[in-house]
């Protein structure tokens, strides 16, 4: 089945680091890949996403490119903020009839400190 | 933006009774929505997919008895967790598939905030 996997976190940094967040994932065909985001207390929520290979999703200073090749949709910041403290899940959705059940992984809890 | 409420927030109860937990698109209308769960320190879990009008379709290992889905309109959906028990105490988190057209975009998933549930 599909699956996903991301780099164990926690991780921490300090501000105005780079980020890297490693994702890889398994599935048949061709998926959506996405990023979301879960602030403390709030419900997750859609960070960025690329639809198809070698597209590059990005959204308030991230970015993620969907490499079909390497099956990774790795998410990066050039310079993290104290706000960007969160947990962060790749997902990915398959086409066809199963298109909108999202497969996640497990999640890395970012800490950023000033 | 689209919002999903999760109504209540946190719940407790006692062991062998029911729960509800409700889940809204408040400003656009969903055909489907996907109930989750969430272990601590751990990933999402897909636990069903609720179409509005159909009967839910249950992921592998889910009992359709024990969680009970209704989706009775094109903004409302239902989780009741029946005779709960400690090991049911979990984090329950919805989200609902947009129409496109209705929220600006085509087929974007929204989560709603969770449903703490504790049994005790």
């Amino acid at each position: 089945g599909d699956s996903v996997t991301q780099m164990e976190g926690p991780v921490t940094l300090s501000e105005e680091a780079f980020l890297t967040i490693n994702c890889t994932y398994t599935a048949t065909g061709y998926p959506s890949l996405f990023w979301y985001v879960q602030y403390p207390g709030e419900g997750l929520q859609l960070l960025l996403k690329a639809t198809k290979a070698d597209d590059k999703g990005s959204n308030k200073g991230f970015e993620a490119t969907y490499r079909k090749e390497t099956t990774s949709f790795h998410l990066e910041k050039g310079s993290v903020q104290v706000s960007d403290s969160a947990v962060y899940f790749c997902a990915l959705t398959a086409g066809g009839t199963s298109y909108g059940k999202l497969t996640f992984g497990q999640g890395t809890i970012l800490t950023v400190h000033p | 933006g689209a919002v999903v409420s999760q109504h209540p927030s946190r719940v407790i109860c006692k062991s062998g009774t029911s729960v509800k937990i409700e889940c809204r698109s408040l400003d656009f209308q969903a055909t489907t929505m996907f109930w989750y769960r969430q272990f601590p320190k751990q990933s999402l879990m897909l636990m069903a997919t609720s179409n509005e009008g159909s009967k839910a379709t249950y992921e592998q290992g889910v009992e359709k008895d024990k969680f009970l889905i209704n989706h009775a309109s094109l903004t409302l959906s239902t989780l009741t967790v029946t005779s709960a028990h400690p090991e049911d105490s979990s984090f329950y988190i919805c989200s609902a598939r947009s129409i496109p057209g209705t929220s600006g975009g085509s087929y974007e998933q929204y989560f709603g905030p969770g449903t703490r549930l504790t049994v005790t």
